[in-house]
């Protein structure tokens, strides 16, 4: 049961263009989403996060969107920059949970000088 | 941002043998600290969940006998890959959060990761 998911395997993007990665979750009581980066042979790294509370988080290129009737949320990246070039997963959690978190099976992000 | 290290970032055995792998956070206490297993391409799936001074939690279809998990201390934590095998080749990765109780920033903060190859 993937409660977490990230449909498209992989994103190929123009170097200023914008990149937008989508991720779907099922369980209602998660109410804490996060995403992060991660370059082979790395652990992952925080990007940026949204309650459930707000519907959107702004931060420098990177914005998250939530739609919680649609379970969807949204990572856009604008100007995409070639350094930006990795593997993004997307994670739900329930606060008070003390940091448990479901990942994504993340997308390949890939931008072109 | 805190730092959490693993130790070591690649290990090869021979199948049977058991494998240590630890983790560490350098500046901030970890009352819990997170197991993770990736395969290639695929994503970070939940192993156990390590609480200091008490057992692991570990999640469904993980044997803990296979997974022994020890956090010992508010800073270290280790998972032995017990009899290793050659399915257990992985990249295992943990996470430690410096909050107790609620979590209400969501930030966890990730290892290097370990390399496991079975041979």
């Amino acid at each position: 049961d993937q409660q977490v998911k990230q449909n498209s395997p992989s994103l190929s993007v123009q170097e200023g263009r914008i990149s937008i990665l989508n991720c779907d979750y099922t369980n209602s009581m998660f109410d804490y989403f996060l995403w992060y980066k991660k370059y082979p042979a790395e652990g992952p790294t925080f990007l940026i996060s949204i309650s459930s509370i707000k519907d959107k988080n702004e931060d420098g290129r990177f914005t998250v969107f939530l739609n919680k009737s649609a379970k969807h949320l949204s990572l856009h990246i604008v100007p995409s920059q070639p350094g930006d070039s990795a593997v993004y997963f997307c994670a739900a959690g329930v606060s008070g949970n003390t940091g448990k978190l479901i990942f994504g099976q993340g997308t390949t992000l890939q931008v072109k000088p | 941002g805190a730092v959490v290290s693993q130790h070591p970032s690649r290990v090869i055995c021979k199948s049977g043998t058991s494998v240590k792998i630890e983790c560490r956070s350098l500046d901030f206490q970890a009352t819990t600290m997170f197991w993770y297993r990736q395969f290639p391409k695929q994503s970070l799936m939940l192993m156990a969940t390590s609480n200091e001074g008490s057992k692991a939690t570990y999640e469904q279809g993980v044997e803990k006998d296979k997974f022994l998990i020890n956090h010992a201390s508010l800073t270290l934590s280790t998972l032995t890959v017990t009899s290793a095998h050659p399915e257990d080749s992985s990249f295992y990765i943990c996470s430690a959060t410096p909050l107790r109780g609620l979590f209400n920033t969501g930030e966890l903060f990730f290892g290097e990761g370990s390399r496991l190859t079975v041979l």
